[in-house]
């Protein structure tokens, strides 16, 4: 699976919208985008995830941009619940299918500021 | 969370014993994962299983051991030839392992010390 890049930590004022972005330059064609979030001491929850297009939940928006080797999550209008630590992943779907866990770095902690 | 129970929370061992980690979930999700997460750092794969009776080594699996007897049930043995197992433990299962990328759901993980 290709590599990601994250800041390290982040801040944001509550309320504002939270930019956290991520580089993935050696994406390959297959591999898609996820987005999980970890509060402290309780277990990852996904977020988003996408390919190529831009996409949108009730959570957040993934932009992808058109060479797929950055992304960014957008929170838009960050709440101090929002505060956790953020993973960006890549990951190559097995030939012939097969789920074998996800690669997870280290991650940007987002601090949302009262 | 949600489906997926790990337990217990908090667990400590005396150096040189094994112990087995509890995880299971009512999703009637196919696919079983344990990871391992050390302070400040991200999370890493110790074994997984897409179906009963098979399980697969993951990216750190020595001085672990699992089964999947069941398929609510995926524990995980510590044994006395993992080095540094004071770690925190999170248990994870998608829907099945098919091609299609399938949400993973964590459990809210056992923090393992050993004395």
């Amino acid at each position: 699976d290709a590599k990601t890049t994250q800041p390290t930590s982040m801040d944001c004022a509550e309320g504002r919208a939270a930019n956290l972005p991520c580089n993935h330059s050696t994406i390959s064609g297959n591999e898609y985008v996820y987005w999980y979030r970890q509060i402290h001491s309780q277990g990852p929850q996904y977020i988003i995830h996408g390919l190529k297009n831009n996409e949108t939940n009730e959570m957040a928006s993934l932009i992808i941009t058109e060479d797929r080797k950055s992304s960014t999550l957008i929170l838009p209008h960050a709440t101090l619940r929002d505060t956790a630590v953020y993973y960006c992943i890549v990951r190559a779907l097995l030939s012939g299918g097969g789920a074998d866990g996800l690669t997870f770095g280290k991650g940007t902690h987002l601090i949302i500021q009262p | 969370d949600g489906g997926i129970t790990q337990s217990p929370k908090y667990l400590f061992r005396k150096e040189g014993q094994n112990v087995t980690l509890s995880c299971e979930q009512n999703l009637n999700h196919d696919a079983m994962y344990w990871y391992r997460q050390d302070p400040g750092q991200g999370l890493r794969l110790i074994y997984y299983s897409q179906i009963v009776n098979d399980f697969q080594k993951g990216d750190i699996a020595e001085g672990y051991s699992v089964s999947r007897e069941k398929k609510e049930s995926f524990p995980l043995t510590v044994t006395s030839a993992q080095k540094n197992p004071t770690a925190f433990y999170l248990c994870a299962t998608t829907i099945d392992g098919g091609p299609s990328y399938n949400e993973q759901f964590f459990g809210p993980g056992t923090r393992l010390t050993v004395l």
